[in-house]
């Protein structure tokens, strides 16, 4: 059973870099066909896709974040880690590591982090 | 970018009532879409995939249909623990998710 688990600060300062990590348990994220992403999703608001990263390690992002964020990999850690810089209030939210299969059915979500909250305040 | 549209933002239902929530695609996305059900303080759990193709373990009661640019949830006949948020989500090009729908206890 494949398990994720975000970590990393909960308060963040406006102008700073938010920092979180996804641990992975029960599966490699080196292995397989599988794309591995962050999601966030503000108090009371919807489902935002930030970015992901491949197996090889190549990445992609969402268009309208692009130029503040990067996703990494640490494959000695099982560990895929998220930096999004010059944090506004507007990115407070909590945020989820997920597992996109790449199969014959798509690129779906099919297991998910808890989420960690993260709130931008000075 | 691909738009998706939920339809309605909110339902308001009685257990064993028969309920249908329709996403809406800006543009053909195939059948590459998914549906998630997310409860309070919790991820969003997978339900259905590639429009129609219930995940492991969930229920039959769950149902979806579709393609192209229209798409639907159904749930049979509502159970108690079903009361929660439904999002539907594009993966024909990158992601989207639809801005959900709260299904409430009438």
């Amino acid at each position: 059973q494949v398990q994720l688990q975000e970590s990393g600060p909960g308060l963040v300062e406006p102008s700073q870099t938010l920092s979180l990590t996804c641990t992975v348990s029960g599966g490699s994220i080196s292995s397989g066909n599988y794309y591995w992403s962050w999601i966030r999703q503000p108090a009371g608001k919807g489902l935002e896709w930030i970015g992901r990263i491949y197996t090889s390690g190549s990445t992609n992002y969402n268009s309208s974040l692009k130029s503040r964020v990067t996703i990494s990999g640490d494959t000695s850690k099982n560990q895929f880690s998220l930096n999004l810089s010059s944090v506004t209030v507007a990115d407070s939210a909590v945020y989820y590591c997920a597992r996109n299969p790449v199969n014959s059915y798509g690129y779906y979500f099919d297991y998910w982090g808890r989420g960690t909250l993260v709130t931008v305040s000075s | 970018d691909i738009q998706v549209t939920q339809s309605p933002s909110t339902l308001s239902a009685s257990v064993g009532d028969r309920v249908t929530i329709t996403c809406r695609a800006s543009q053909s996305i195939n059948s590459w879409l998914a549906w998630y059900q997310q409860k309070p303080g919790k991820a969003p759990k997978l339900l259905i995939y590639k429009a129609s193709t219930l995940e492991s373990g969930v229920p039959s009661r769950f149902s979806g249909s579709g393609s192209g640019t229209e798409f639907t949830l159904t749930i049979s006949s509502l159970q108690p623990d079903d009361f929660a948020t439904y999002y539907c989500q594009q993966y024909y090009s990158f992601y989207n998710f639809g801005q959900g729908t709260k299904l409430e206890i009438q």
